[in-house]
């Protein structure tokens, strides 16, 4: 069945550095993938999206890679601030059900 | 602002309960969706409406039902309530019930 999940519960990087979180799908039938960042104590927010006909789309500090070969696919954060600290979800919206990934933590270091 | 609003933020409730979590989508959006968070957990979908009608079911108890209603507002409602059903509910929208969803801030539910 569907099931997307992350490689890492808790990602720590320097600030500065760049973060790559990772993901993982089942669904070979999934065509659309959205990233979402959550703070603590509020509402996931929309970073990115990908559709199933491309492979790498970028955004401000943000690209999203997505492998379908393996059905893997990635955030990678540019120059990694504290602000970017929280849980980052990807989830896979080929059903209507936008299914999401346990979670990624990232954590800044200073 | 994603433009969605959830209500209550906080809600504390004791086991036996029943309780209405209530969720207006941004202005113009069909699609309603609503989600089960757990301490540090995920983000379990529950169930999803499109104008009115339930387009996909996913691990919802049979203890929770929801409706969407004409003006395109959705309520979730949770009866009988067990210590394990506190959590934060999200509620989302999107327009067509595909592309990028907005999360309210949620409902907080503590079952005591």
């Amino acid at each position: 069945g569907e099931n997307v999940g992350l490689h890492l519960p808790t990602l720590s990087v320097q600030e500065g550095d760049n973060s790559i979180i990772n993901c993982a799908y089942s669904n070979s039938a999934s065509d659309y993938f959205i990233w979402y960042k959550q703070e603590s104590g509020k509402g996931p927010q929309f970073i990115i999206d990908i559709r199933s006909n491309m492979d790498k789309r970028q955004g401000q500090r943000v690209t999203v890679l997505l492998n379908k070969t393996v059905k893997h696919l990635s955030l990678q954060i540019a120059a990694t601030q504290p602000g970017d600290s929280a849980v980052y979800f990807c989830a896979d919206s080929g059903t209507y059900k936008y299914i999401f990934g346990t979670g990624t933590r990232l954590k800044v270091l200073a | 602002d994603s433009g969605v609003t959830q209500t209550p933020k906080h809600l504390i409730t004791a086991t036996g309960q029943r309780v209405t979590l209530r969720c207006s989508p941004r202005s113009g959006d069909l699609s309603v969706y609503w989600y089960q968070q757990s301490l540090d957990q995920g983000l379990q979908f529950l169930i999803q409406y499109y104008n009115g009608e339930e387009r996909a079911k996913g691990n919802i108890l049979e203890r929770f039902s929801a409706q969407q209603f004409p003006d395109l507002h959705s309520e979730l409602n949770l009866s009988s309530l067990e210590l394990g059903d506190s959590a934060l509910y999200f509620c989302a929208s999107s327009f067509r019930g595909s592309g990028e969803l907005f999360f309210g801030e949620g409902s907080r539910l503590t079952v005591l």
